[in-house]
């Protein structure tokens, strides 16, 4: 399984104000994923991002919003912008493994705007 | 009405017990169902999978499928406090596009 590495592990950031998280991974894969996780809520897939292609965003998910950078096949990055209190929440992002079904998730980004 | 419904606990059992954890779906698209657990502070970790209907056991964990009923169920034998997390239910088709549940949390006592 690919071990995933995010930073930062938690922020408190101001509203009006944009963080970028970074996701890195210990193997080349094709796919990778961010995710949010609010409290009570189903983990829901912001966007997907394969290298060399631009991000597929979900339904309710912006790419003005929620920017994705994939330079290449370990590395990937998520920008929050214009943070308001709503976008308090964990942001994970999770590679495909060798089957479409496993994903594997990074340790999580925890965001609070205040 | 969601995709997946999955009951959010908390679930609290003594140590020892048989854990049953639960999710229903209504899209009948979904092939592939999976378990994730997820300890505090850390990601969701791929714990079992089934493919279509049936049983699936691996040590002290049993998924089932009963895709007639669009319901899932996760059996924990001999439960344990290192077994405390929150349980993701997780399903797909044939895309690599998962719909999760919304967890349940489990506390396993002592």
């Amino acid at each position: 399984s690919a071990v995933i590495s995010q930073k930062p592990s938690r922020d408190i950031c101001q509203r009006g104000t944009s963080l970028t998280i970074q996701c890195q991974v210990d193997s080349q894969v094709t796919m990778m994923f961010w995710y949010r996780q609010q409290p009570g809520q189903s983990l829901t897939l912001i966007a997907t991002a394969n290298q060399g292609s631009e991000a597929t965003y979900e339904s309710g998910f912006v790419i003005d919003k929620f920017p994705i950078s994939r330079p290449n096949l370990t590395f990937s990055t998520l920008t929050v912008s214009n943070m308001s209190p709503e976008d308090s929440s964990i942001y994970l992002c999770s590679v495909e493994g060798d089957r479409a079904y496993e994903q594997y998730f990074g340790p999580g980004t925890r965001l609070t705007v205040t | 009405q969601k995709e997946v419904e999955q009951d959010p606990g908390p679930l609290s059992v003594p140590e020892g017990a048989i854990v049953s954890l639960n999710c229903t779906y209504s899209n009948s698209a979904f092939q592939y169902f999976m378990w994730y657990r997820q300890y505090s502070r850390k990601g969701p970790e791929l714990l079992m999978y089934t493919y279509s209907s049936g049983n699936k056991e691996d040590g002290r964990f049993t998924a089932q499928v009963d895709k007639s009923s669009k319901y899932i169920s996760l059996f924990i034998r001999d439960s344990q406090p290192s077994d405390s997390a929150t349980y993701l239910c997780a399903m797909t088709g044939t895309a690599s596009k998962l719909t999760f549940g919304t967890g349940t949390r489990l506390q396993v006592t002592l």
